[in-house]
């Protein structure tokens, strides 16, 4: 059982560049989300899912995107990477919206926009 | 709109002593509460979850309470270990509206434990 898997694990980029961010869980949850993770912060909630074909943004969407095709990916895309987006950004799951109490998250991904 | 306090930012302390990590919020329309801890350059590791109905949840050293109505928990963490020593976040899940079933977390308590 993987559970929630990230990939990459660490990234640079150059300013202006785009990248996605993949996220994948095998436990056919409906819910998935991401956040992100700056020095002296807590997580901040980017973009959610309640299943395929639904997502929603978070705190901090801007200059980001997602999308949902399938239940089991949710890949988050960056559109013209900028230093400020230089972050630790985290996936996780969770079986619905408003069941299930046990969230999954993953390993994280480590950004590094330069 | 929610909002998720951790107080100290910071604590050090020796050894062996007992201590309390505080957590506050604005809105109690929660549906739970969770604390994590994170040590340096890893993920989040789920230590206590405590439904909205629940006063306290326990496990091993660690005690958690929850007092939905003023809208603060406490971790306590009993006979430090310098093993203990991370970040501990506190996190809210959203009961009602548009942001429902979303995590609200707090900046976290970074915790260093000396031998």
């Amino acid at each position: 059982n993987a559970g929630v898997t990230q990939t990459p694990k660490f990234q640079v980029l150059k300013t202006g560049q785009s990248m996605t961010l993949q996220c994948a869980q095998d436990m056919n949850h409906e819910y998935m989300s991401w956040y992100r993770q700056d020095p002296g912060m807590g997580l901040r909630l980017i973009h959610y899912s309640v299943g395929a074909g639904i997502t929603d943004q978070g705190e901090v969407p801007n200059g980001y995107n997602v999308s949902r095709s399938t239940t089991e990916d949710f890949p988050l895309r960056l559109l013209s990477a900028a230093p400020s987006q230089t972050s630790v950004y985290f996936c996780a799951s969770r079986r619905t919206r408003t069941s299930g109490n046990t969230i999954y998250f993953g390993e994280g991904s480590w950004l590094t926009v330069v | 709109k929610q909002e998720v306090t951790q107080i100290p930012a910071a604590l050090s302390v020796p050894e062996g002593e007992n201590l309390v990590l505080n957590c506050s919020f604005t809105d109690s329309a929660i549906y739970n509460l969770q604390w994590f801890r994170q040590d340096p350059g890893k993920g989040l590791t789920s230590l206590l979850l405590i439904q909205s109905s629940q006063r306290e949840q326990t496990s091993g050293r660690l005690n958690a309470s929850l007092d939905k109505s003023s809208g603060r928990s406490t971790l306590y963490i009993a006979a430090s270990q310098p093993g203990d020593s991370a970040t501990y976040l506190c996190a809210v899940r959203v009961e009602y509206g548009g942001s429902q079933g979303n995590l609200i977390f707090g900046k976290g308590t970074k915790l260093s434990v000396k031998p």
